[in-house]
């Protein structure tokens, strides 16, 4: 089993729909939850951090987290052509000596 | 913020690379990641306050430094075709700071081993 898992995709969606990126993780111990966004040829980018279950919203992104079903999710409302991207799911694990980064999510959004 | 050099560099199979970070200014803590194309970033090892505390699955030949003045190394000897890949560096503050653990990437370097 991967330390965290995330469909490769690619998803894709028209402007201005609500597009939704999922992971799972295996470590229950973990505390700390983060979504990066990359481009193409570029370094990743924090996007969201969540610590608590429920949900977070900054904007046009929400994360939410499930710790009891060890599941971390990524909203993105009113998709733009711009956000079109990998987006990578990034576990810290328990002891903190290290986070774990998901294959990533590739997102495409139809203008 | 987290600068990486050099940006592209071709070795060939067999050498030795030094490939090297400035963490942003207040990290305390530096990580090393490969990524190979389409692949997430792997975890290669961490350092904090210049020793390491944290490594991945990757052999004894990947080895790092931290030096007091924030910056870092990564060193692969013996490289072989699959060390291709971008190689990351990143750097944050610890657990119990604002902020914690959130990785700030630099541009990457990237190796071509042939």
């Amino acid at each position: 089993q991967k330390e965290v898992e995330q469909n490769s995709g690619p998803l894709s969606v028209p402007e201005g729909a609500i597009a939704s990126l999922n992971c799972t993780y295996s470590d229950r111990g973990s505390q700390s939850f983060f979504w990066y966004r990359q481009y193409s040829g570029k370094s990743p980018e924090l996007i969201m951090s969540i610590y608590s279950n429920g949900d977070k919203e900054d904007g046009r992104f929400t994360a939410q987290l499930n710790k009891a079903s060890q599941y971390v999710s990524l909203l993105i409302r009113d998709s733009q052509p711009s956000d079109s991207a990998t987006y990578l799911c990034a576990v810290r694990n328990t002891g903190g000596f290290k986070t774990i980064f998901g294959a990533g999510t590739r997102l495409f959004v139809k203008a | 913020g987290v600068t990486q050099s050099p940006t592209h560099l071709i070795k060939t199979r067999g050498q030795q690379v030094t490939l090297r970070c400035s963490s942003q200014s207040g990290h305390n803590t530096v990580s090393w990641y490969q990524q190979a194309l389409g692949q997430g970033p792997q975890f290669i090892f961490q350092y904090y306050r210049e020793e390491e505390n944290g490594r991945g699955n990757f052999p004894p030949r990947f080895s790092g430094l931290q030096f007091p003045n924030d910056s870092s190394e990564l060193n692969v000897n013996a490289l072989e075709l699959d060390d291709s890949a971008l190689y990351l560096c990143a750097s944050s503050v610890g657990t119990g700071s604002s902020g914690a653990n959130v990785l700030t990437f630099g541009a990457g370097s990237r190796l071509t081993v042939l």
